[in-house]
C-alpha cells in the first residue's frame, strides 16, 4: 500500500531529447507527489511537485503529468541537457500533518552530447 | 543550500565501533527524517521524529537509534558497525507537512 514503483532504473537520452520517468503508487490516500533531483555526492533537492487536483504542472523544461485514475505520474524533461544528468526520485505522501513521504527507487539519467 | 546541516561530512571508522551523526534542521522545521543511501541505491527511510517524538520507523536496524532534542537537532547513533553499514546518511527536515529538505549527507566508511 505504501509502495511507489519507479521506472526505468536508468535512462540515456541525447542532448535536446525528451527524458521520461514514470511512477506508480498504490495508496489512494496519497495527495502530494514531489520529484527530487540528486547529483552525485549531494543530497536530493526538490525539483517540482504536484497535487492530484491538477493533471499537469510545468516549471521550465520540467513537467509532471498526473493520472489519478491510473494512479500514475510521470516526469518529462524537455530539451534535455548534459547538466540534467542526475538521479531522479519520485515520491508520494500526504500533505499536512507529519507523515513521511515514500520514495521511488530512483532513475539514473545520463544526457549525452 | 537547503538550510539543513549535517556533521561530520565524512566519517571513517572500524568494524565494531559506534558513531554519532548529527543533523540540524531548517529553522522552524519540526520534523526530522533519516535516510540511508548505499552506493548507487535508492533512499532507505530509517526513522522520523516530529518535535522530539518518534513518528515513523522504516528499515532501521536494532543497532541504530536516533533521537531529537528540545532544540530540534537530531542525532543518529550507529553501533557495532559492520562493513555493510558504509553508506551516505541523509537527514531531511520539513515543517511537518510535505516537502522535505535534505542535508548534504554524511559519508560513512567502515573499514
Amino acid at each position: 500500500q505504501q509502495q511507489v514503483k519507479q521506472s526505468p532504473q536508468s535512462l540515456i537520452v541525447q542532448k535536446g531529447g525528451i527524458s521520461i520517468i514514470n511512477c506508480a503508487y498504490e495508496n489512494t490516500a496519497f495527495d502530494y507527489f514531489p520529484w527530487y533531483q540528486q547529483f552525485p555526492g549531494k543530497g536530493p533537492a526538490l525539483l517540482i511537485a504536484i497535487r492530484p487536483d491538477v493533471s499537469e504542472k510545468k516549471e521550465g523544461r520540467f513537467t509532471i503529468s498526473f493520472n489519478k485514475s491510473a494512479k500514475q505520474f510521470s516526469l518529462h524533461i524537455m530539451d534535455s541537457q548534459p547538466g540534467d544528468s542526475a538521479t531522479y526520485f519520485c515520491a508520494a505522501g500526504h500533505s499536512g500533518g507529519y507523515q513521511k513521504v515514500t520514495f521511488g527507487t530512483g532513475t539514473k539519467l545520463q544526457v549525452i552530447p | 543550500d537547503s538550510g539543513v546541516t549535517q556533521t561530520p561530512k565524512h566519517l571513517i571508522t572500524a568494524t565494531g565501533q559506534r558513531v554519532t551523526l548529527r543533523c540540524s534542521p531548517r529553522s522552524g522545521d519540526l520534523s526530522v527524517y533519516w535516510y540511508q543511501q548505499s552506493l548507487d541505491q535508492g533512499l532507505q527511510f530509517l526513522i522520523q521524529y516530529y518535535n522530539g517524538e518518534e513518528r515513523a520507523k522504516g528499515n532501521i536496524l536494532e543497532r541504530f537509534s536516533a533521537q531529537q532534542f528540545p532544540d530540534l537537532h537530531s542525532e543518529l547513533n550507529l553501533s557495532s558497525l559492520e562493513l555493510g553499514d558504509s553508506a551516505l546518511y541523509f537527514c531531511a527536515s520539513s515543517r511537518g507537512t510535505d516537502t522535505q529538505y535534505f542535508g548534504p549527507g554524511t559519508r560513512l566508511t567502515v573499514l
